[in-house]
């Protein structure tokens, strides 16, 4: 079955280590993105790309980067860790002709 | 302003009850999608339900229906004959915009408890 998955799951770093959350779908969905989930403020929108080679930032893009080489996949990169940058982190895709989006199972990140 | 607001934090309702969570949006944009997720203790996101802002029909999904009241800016999910297994954090959000443009935005969330 198509689906999308995140990895790690869970994952503890260091302050101002380099951290790559994986992201990776089978459904060929164009858009894909990435949201962050803090008690308070619900999801929030960190970068998203609509295909290959396209990214765009989101509403709390600082601190964090994304690429797009192919259709599966939309690593999350967190250049410098903070303790800040401790929550959890959604995935999501959506093929592009429908609004609905699919998340992903989440990674919860803690940064010490 | 907040574009989406969710002004219950919690909500209690007993099981086989019929409930409503509220949900208030804030756009200027004539197009846009109006969504509900609930998000179990497992922690997924599990999308629900959806409104585009030219339906002429409220939404229904089984025992889910979304109330949309254009005027009033609003979208209240309805959730009948509740079942302990219906709780869990909801999440209202809302697309703006038409085409592929597909960013959402949520609201903070009611989180649903049934009780027997």
């Amino acid at each position: 079955d198509a689906e999308i998955t995140q990895s790690p799951r869970h994952k503890i770093t260091e302050t101002g280590r380099q951290v790559t959350l994986a992201c990776h779908q089978t459904w060929n969905h164009n858009n894909m993105f990435w949201y962050r989930q803090d008690l308070g403020h619900g999801l929030r929108l960190i970068h998203y790309s609509y295909g290959v080679q396209d990214t765009n930032k989101g509403e709390v893009s600082d601190g964090y980067s994304v690429s797009r080489s192919n259709t599966e996949d939309l690593p999350l990169t967190l250049e410098s860790a903070a303790s800040s940058q401790t929550s959890v982190y959604f995935c999501a895709s959506n093929p592009g002709d429908t609004d609905t989006q699919y998340f992903g199972p989440g990674t919860r990140l803690t940064v010490l | 302003a907040q574009k989406i607001t969710q002004t219950q934090p919690g909500m209690f309702v007993q099981e086989k009850e019929a409930v409503t969570l509220d949900c208030t949006y804030d756009t200027s944009d004539p197009s846009y999608g109006l969504f509900w997720y609930k998000q179990p203790s497992s922690g997924e996101m599990i999308f629900l339900i959806y409104q585009g802002s030219y339906d002429q029909q409220n939404a229904t999904e089984g025992r889910y229906s979304l109330n949309f009241q254009k005027a009033r800016k609003s979208a209240n999910l309805v959730i009948s004959a509740s079942q302990l297994g219906d709780s869990a954090m909801y999440f209202c959000a809302m697309r703006e915009g038409y085409g592929t443009a597909s960013k959402l935005t949520f609201g903070t969330g009611t989180r649903l408890q049934v009780t027997l």
